[in-house]
């Protein structure tokens, strides 16, 4: 058992560039989600999804797209970094229900350069 | 939102040495959890308490849901549990679906 797993671990980008994060978990969750963390600023959620095919906003969506084909997978694509998504990004999943108890994969480090 | 405070914002031990980290919450939540980031920046899940009191090894956890605060005890603290401790919670309510609210963390560095 996996749990959550994400790739790349490290990641360097020009402005304008996009690129993928993948997320995978093989735990049967239906709910996973993107957080970013920012120094002084704890993690923010960016986008969930409650199921596949089923996708909504964060708190800081912005510039991210995310869909979700498969109950397993859960990319957030940049559709052209900047220099202010220089960011800690995690994926997260759970059942789905009332209390959430939810699992992060290693993280990506992104530089936006 | 619901607002989430940790106390205190930093805390330097010496190894064997016991502390107390809380968390404080302003509205009514559905899942508390605590996290420690490691120096590798792996968040690892270590409670999920909404309410009551768990164990596991030299950590436990109490969440007071009704006066709304939390409570992550560190028994003969080690080296390897220096790094950010995270309280997460989730705000009871129909529209919140999943969004964890993150303190702001407790910073601990244990000295050998």
């Amino acid at each position: 058992n996996a749990g959550v797993t994400q790739t790349p671990k490290f990641q360097v980008l020009k402005t304008g560039q996009s690129m993928t994060l993948q997320c995978a978990q093989d735990m049967n969750h239906e709910y996973m989600s993107w957080y970013r963390q920012d120094p002084g600023m704890g993690l923010r959620l960016i986008h969930y999804s409650v199921g596949a095919g089923i996708t909504d906003q964060g708190e800081v969506p912005n510039g991210y797209n995310v869909s979700r084909s498969t109950t397993e997978d859960f990319p957030l694509r940049l559709l052209s970094a900047a220099p202010s998504q220089t960011s800690v990004y995690f994926c997260a999943s759970s059942y789905f229900g009332q209390s959430y108890e939810q699992y992060f994969g290693p993280g990506t480090r992104l530089t936006v350069t | 939102g619901i607002q989430v405070e940790q106390s205190p914002p930093d805390l330097i031990l010496q190894e064997g040495a016991n502390s107390t980290l809380r968390c404080n919450f302003s509205d009514s939540v559905n899942n508390l959890q605590w996290f420690h980031q490691n120096p590798w920046g792996q968040l690892i899940n270590l409670f999920y308490i909404p309410s009551g009191t768990k164990q596991n090894g030299r950590l436990s956890a109490t969440t007071v849901a009704t006066e709304r605060y939390s409570l992550l005890y560190i028994s003969s603290s080690q080296t390897t549990d220096s790094g950010v401790y995270f309280c997460a919670v989730l705000n009871a309510g129909g529209t919140s679906y999943g969004k964890l609210t993150f303190g702001q963390g407790t910073i601990l560095t244990v000295h050998p």
